[in-house]
């Protein structure tokens, strides 16, 4: 699986949006972006994937760029309960084997 | 909400004990796996389950570690002789074969003093 790189931390205001950059320079064609978040003392939550297309669901939304080299989550309206940890992970589909977390980002939302 | 869930959430125990913990996945899952975590580190790999078979051991998992899934639902995962190096929290996860989005219980939080 591909590695990624994304910065230690962050702050966003409350309600504003909050961009997740993920640099993934070494994608493979048939490997995947996901991004999981985990806040404090819990287990890693799913929240979005996707392969080449944008992508959005109730939680978030998923910008992949053209060459896929690197993607970007948005939370668009952050709230304190978005404080967590949000780890972007490259891999297979369908391959079900492990997957490799980082160290993620450390995202503080503030008032 | 039949989510993953994992008992005891935490366990603290001393140098030498053994302790065992479980996971229960969501419901029509037949792939388990096992993660550790550390302060400060991602969850890291330690083994997986389809239906009843383990087909992969991390490295990690020394062999003061064993895991069993014997009906192919819920999943042990027993330290023997622990130690300090131990102290984790311990998560599994689950998913639907043929599917790779894997979903994640709450943890066991392991202290060994």
């Amino acid at each position: 699986d591909a590695k990624t790189t994304q910065p230690p931390s962050m702050d966003c205001a409350e309600g504003r949006a909050a961009n997740l950059p993920c640099n993934h320079s070494t994608i493979s064609g048939n490997e995947y972006v996901y991004w999981y978040r985990q806040i404090h003392s819990q287990g890693p939550q799913y929240i979005i994937h996707g392969l080449k297309n944008n992508e959005t669901n109730e939680m978030a939304s998923l910008i992949i760029t053209e060459d896929r080299k690197s993607s970007t989550l948005i939370l668009p309206h952050a709230t304190l309960r978005d404080t967590a940890v949000y780890y972007c992970i490259v891999r297979v589909l369908y391959n079900n084997n492990d997957m490799r977390f980082g160290a993620g980002t450390r995202l503080t939302v503030k008032p | 909400d039949t989510g993953v869930s994992q008992d005891p959430r935490h366990k603290i125990t001393k140098r030498g004990q053994n302790v065992t913990f479980r996971c229960d996945p969501i419901s029509e899952h037949n792939r388990l796996y096992w993660y550790r975590q550390t302060l400060g580190q991602g969850p890291e790999f330690l083994t997986y389950f389809q239906n009843e078979a383990q087909l992969e051991k991390s490295r990690l998992l020394s062999d003061r570690f064993s895991a069993e899934r014997p009906k192919g639902s819920f999943s042990t995962l027993e330290i023997q002789r622990t130690e300090q190096g131990d102290s984790a929290m311990y998560l599994c996860a689950s998913s639907l074969e043929g599917y790779g989005t894997q979903y994640f219980g709450p943890g066991t939080r392991l202290l060994v003093l």
